[in-house]
C-alpha cells in the first residue's frame, strides 16, 4: 500500500536559519497528489501546500516543495526560520485513483530557538 | 470557508465505557473522516465516508465504528473503550471532486481512558 515517510521527528533550529524538512513517499500510482500540512498548537491541522506535477516548485506562506517523482521525494523548505513557525508539519499523499484516501506520514515538530 | 466542528471537545471515560464522537460539517463537503493523533504515528485514519450510509474502513479501525446518518454529521463510536484508545480525534471532510484534495479539519476532541 501508499506510504510516507518522515525520517525526522524532531527538528530544532535557531532563527533565521534555512529549514528542510524530508519527505519521501511509495505509491504505485503515477497522478499522486502530495501535501504539506502544519497543526500548530490548540489550532487545527490545515493545508500549507500541494503538487501532483514533477519538478514543479510549489510556494506558499514563505515555504516551498518541489514534487521530484525520480527520488519519490517532496521535501519542505524556508529560507529564514521564524519563531512563528513552531508547529508539527505532515506529509501526506493521495493515489489520485479517485476513493479519496490520504495517508499521513508521522510528522515533524519543528521547534524555532531565538 | 470550510467548518467542521466536533462534540464533546474534551472526554474522560473509563475502560469498557461507550463513547461517542460527533462531527458536523456545513461545507456540503461529500467526504468526511476519523483520525486519531499520537505523538510518534502522527495523523492515523480510522474511517471515512463519501456520503449518507456509506462507511469505508480506514487503517486503524480496529475498536471503532462509525456511522454517518446524513451529509453534514458523522460519529465515530468506541462501544468498549481501552487505555489504548486514548488520543486526540481529529475529524474531517473534503470535497473530493478529484482537483482539490484539500482536507478541513475540526478542532479535535481528546479523549481520556482511563
Amino acid at each position: 500500500g501508499d506510504s510516507v515517510t518522515q525520517k525526522e521527528g524532531l527538528v530544532t533550529l535557531t532563527e533565521g536559519l534555512p529549514v528542510m524538512l524530508n519527505c519521501t513517499y511509495q505509491t504505485i500510482y503515477s497522478n499522486a497528489f502530495l501535501f504539506w500540512y502544519v497543526h500548530y498548537l490548540n489550532e487545527s491541522p490545515r493545508l500549507l501546500l500541494k503538487s501532483s506535477t514533477d519538478n514543479k516548485r510549489t510556494e506558499h506562506q514563505g515555504f516551498h516543495a518541489t514534487l521530484h517523482k525520480s527520488s519519490s521525494s517532496f521535501h519542505l523548505q524556508k529560507s529564514s526560520a521564524q519563531l512563528s513557525d513552531s508547529a508539527l508539519y505532515y506529509c501526506a499523499l493521495s493515489p489520485n485513483y479517485g476513493n479519496e484516501k490520504i495517508t499521513f506520514g508521522a510528522g515533524t515538530k519543528l521547534t524555532i530557538k531565538p | 470557508e470550510a467548518a467542521v466542528t466536533q462534540s464533546p471537545r474534551n472526554k474522560v471515560t473509563v475502560t469498557g465505557g461507550n463513547v461517542t464522537l460527533s462531527c458536523r460539517q456545513t461545507n456540503s463537503h461529500n467526504y468526511m473522516y476519523w483520525y486519531r493523533q499520537d505523538t510518534g504515528h502522527g495523523l492515523r485514519l480510522i474511517h471515512y465516508s463519501y456520503g449518507a450510509g456509506n462507511l469505508q474502513i480506514g487503517d486503524v479501525p480496529d475498536g471503532y465504528k462509525a456511522t454517518r446518518t446524513t451529509q453534514e454529521d458523522f460519529f465515530l463510536l468506541l462501544e468498549l473503550a481501552s487505555p489504548s484508545q486514548t488520543s486526540l480525534y481529529f475529524c474531517a471532510s473534503s470535497d473530493g471532486l478529484g482537483v482539490s484534495y484539500e482536507q478541513y479539519f475540526g478542532p479535535g476532541t481528546r479523549l481520556t481512558v482511563l
